[in-house]
Parts: C-alpha cells; structure tokens; sequence
C-alpha cells in the first residue's frame, strides 16, 4: 500500500472562515510533507515533520498552521487566507533522506 | 539555492515513438532525483527513484539515467501511447535535508 490519503478534495472558504485539510498515511513513513501548487507551476515546499516534528517551515505566512498529531496524520490549519493563496495543496510521505516520497491526490483549496 | 529546470516546457509526438524527458540541476550535492507524472488538477505519482550513486533506473517503458556531475537527468520513453499525455516533474533531494526541489515540468501530449 503506497497511499497518502488527502480530504476533502475540494474546499471553498471565505477569507474569515478557520478550515482544516487533513492527510493520513498509513506506510509506516517517518517524514511528512505539506505542499502548495499554483497553477502551471511546480510544487513547492512549505513544511516538512520528521518523526513528527516540525523540522522546516519555509517561511510560511502564519495563517497556515500545521500540526502532526501522530505518525500516520498531518494536518494544514487555515485562517484568514487570502485570495492568492487558492491553489492545490499536495501532502507527501516518505522514509526521508534516500528514500522514495508518496504524494496524496492533494485538496483543491478557492479563497473567496 | 538548488535550481531545477526541464526542457522542452511541452512536447507533442505521435504515437509510437520513443521520446526523451531532460532535467538540469545547479547543485550536484543530492541524494536522489526522482521523475513524477501529474495528470491535470491532480496528484503526483511517483515513476522512478534514482540515487546518487547510480546511473540508471528502469520501470516497463520507462528508463531514467542520471548525470550527476553534470547536473543532468533524463527521462526515456519507449513506444509512447495517447494514456502518456501528462506532465512530467523531475524532483532532487537535497544532501543533507528533507527537501525535493522540483523542476519546471514538461507538458507532454501523445497524438493517437
């Protein structure tokens, strides 16, 4: 099984609204990761956990919360977005360092 | 800061043919590079994983081969068919941290 489950797929909030996206792996992976995706532009890193640690954050504006509540899930709190940060969202796990990374078929996330 | 980049943007061929991915990299301090395909509005899917010691992978019609001195990999497939039509990211894992920069991507479109 080398599934990242991500939910919902779909999201529409306003820019007052607090949402959550959530990601749940069950590979026994030590590494998780959150990225955003612009349209016709790659992925692009936002926060990686380690043994459930917060071990980057690549200066992400603090409206994005992210949280590890155990081995197997990652969460993506929102609050206040703006219009700009519509895009896909895409989770990913993998063993780290060497090692192959599994990505979820991520949320598309529209701030109105 | 490692950079990514893939030429060409996008490709058309017919079906059939056999047709080469490229991907550059400025830092060749990595761990692996890893080629992924992304269907519109979804998911990536990985492909192959090539390490840093290694030269070559292959997968079925796919076969990835790596550069490493010269900040170079490419991407080969065989016989290429019309369910091919994706995009392709090539992605590098840094030395040294969690990180997968990805590359700008090519489209590419097989005409049945």
């Amino acid at each position: 099984d080398t599934e990242v489950t991500q939910t919902p797929k779909h999201l529409v909030m306003g820019m007052t609204n607090k949402k959550s996206l959530k990601c749940e792996q069950h590979m026994g992976h030590r590494a998780m990761y959150w990225y955003k995706q612009k349209a016709k532009k790659p992925p692009e890193l936002m926060f990686v956990y380690s043994y459930e640690k917060l071990s980057i954050n690549e200066s992400v504006p603090s409206r994005f919360s992210p949280e590890c509540p155990n081995s197997s899930l990652l969460n993506l709190h929102l609050h206040a977005l703006q219009p700009e940060d519509s895009a896909l969202y895409l989770c990913a796990s993998g063993r780290g360092g060497r090692t192959e990374a599994f990505f979820g078929q991520g949320t598309r996330l529209t701030v109105v | 800061k490692q950079e990514v980049t893939q030429i060409p943007a996008a490709l058309s061929v017919p079906e059939g043919e056999n047709l080469v991915l490229n991907c550059s990299f400025t830092d060749s301090a990595i761990y692996n590079l890893q080629w992924f395909r992304q269907d519109p509005g979804k998911g990536l899917t990985s492909l192959l994983l090539i390490q840093s010691s290694q030269r070559e992978q292959t997968s079925g019609r796919l076969n990835a081969s790596l550069d490493k001195s010269s900040g170079r990999s490419t991407l080969y497939i065989a016989a290429s068919q019309p369910g091919d039509s994706a995009t392709y990211l090539c992605a590098v894992g840094d030395f040294g941290n969690e990180k997968l920069t990805f590359g700008t991507g090519t489209r590419l479109t097989i005409i049945p």
